[in-house]
């Protein structure tokens, strides 16, 4: 189903510490797309981007995280000083194009903040 | 707003018959609505999808229905099977959004014998 690779599949981290993960997106996809999935199961969108561009990201992202998608690195996605609450799977999905196109998740990292 | 309401939470049916998921969403600029399937300490894993040019889409199993008047959309699963049981997530995006998925509540599905 999905090429994304995303890594590590786990992390655990102090409160106040950095978190980063890492996504490679599926070969020629330039669309990335970043979700949370919290421990009742919601998803929250964080960010995507169209090659290194930010095309959209919530404002938790903007002030708590630092995330980009530089040409020929992996993807990543950095929580500056984690906290409890950050405990989730962070999924990375990565489509052909922006209009209408399927989006195919990697196999997340989950990170506990302890 | 972009909410996207999915019912029911828990689902039981019995192997052989079919489960249906609803789901609507608020957004009518909606475009595409995919459903995915996640199983227990798993990813989420697309199913099927349908876009708004489409009224009906069937594949191996999966049906999904989409009423844009009423901005509403649904899965159904026939002849379920053990294996189906998982949770199901469905999902609607926009383009002017950047096409980034709003997701429903998530359905428990479990299939009994």
């Amino acid at each position: 189903n999905s090429k994304v690779i995303q890594t590590p599949r786990y992390l655990v981290k102090g409160q106040g510490q950095k978190a980063k993960m890492r996504c490679i997106p599926e070969k020629g996809h330039p669309v990335v797309f970043w979700y949370q999935q919290n421990k009742n199961n919601e998803f929250k969108f964080l960010i995507n981007f169209q090659n290194q561009e930010v095309l959209q990201q919530i404002d938790m992202t903007e002030k708590r995280f630092s995330a980009e998608c530089p040409s020929n690195s992996p993807c990543s996605l950095e929580i500056q000083s984690s906290e409890a609450g950050d405990s989730a799977l962070y999924l990375c999905a990565s489509s052909l194009q922006v209009n209408q196109d399927t989006q195919y998740f990697g196999p997340g990292t989950r990170l506990l903040v302890l | 707003g972009e909410q996207v309401e999915q019912l029911p939470s828990i689902l039981r049916v019995q192997e052989g018959s079919s489960a249906s998921i609803n789901c609507t969403y608020e957004n009518s600029a909606s475009n595409y609505f995919p459903w995915y399937k996640q199983e227990p300490g798993e990813n989420p894993k697309l199913i099927i999808d349908i876009r708004s040019n489409m009224e009906r889409k069937q594949t191996q199993g999966l049906i999904v229905l989409l009423d844009k008047k009423a901005k509403r959309f649904s899965l159904h699963i026939t002849d379920t099977q053990p294996g189906d049981s998982a949770m199901y997530f469905c999902a609607a995006s926009i383009t002017s959004s950047g096409q980034k998925l709003v997701f429903g509540q998530g359905t428990i599905l479990k299939v009994y014998l």
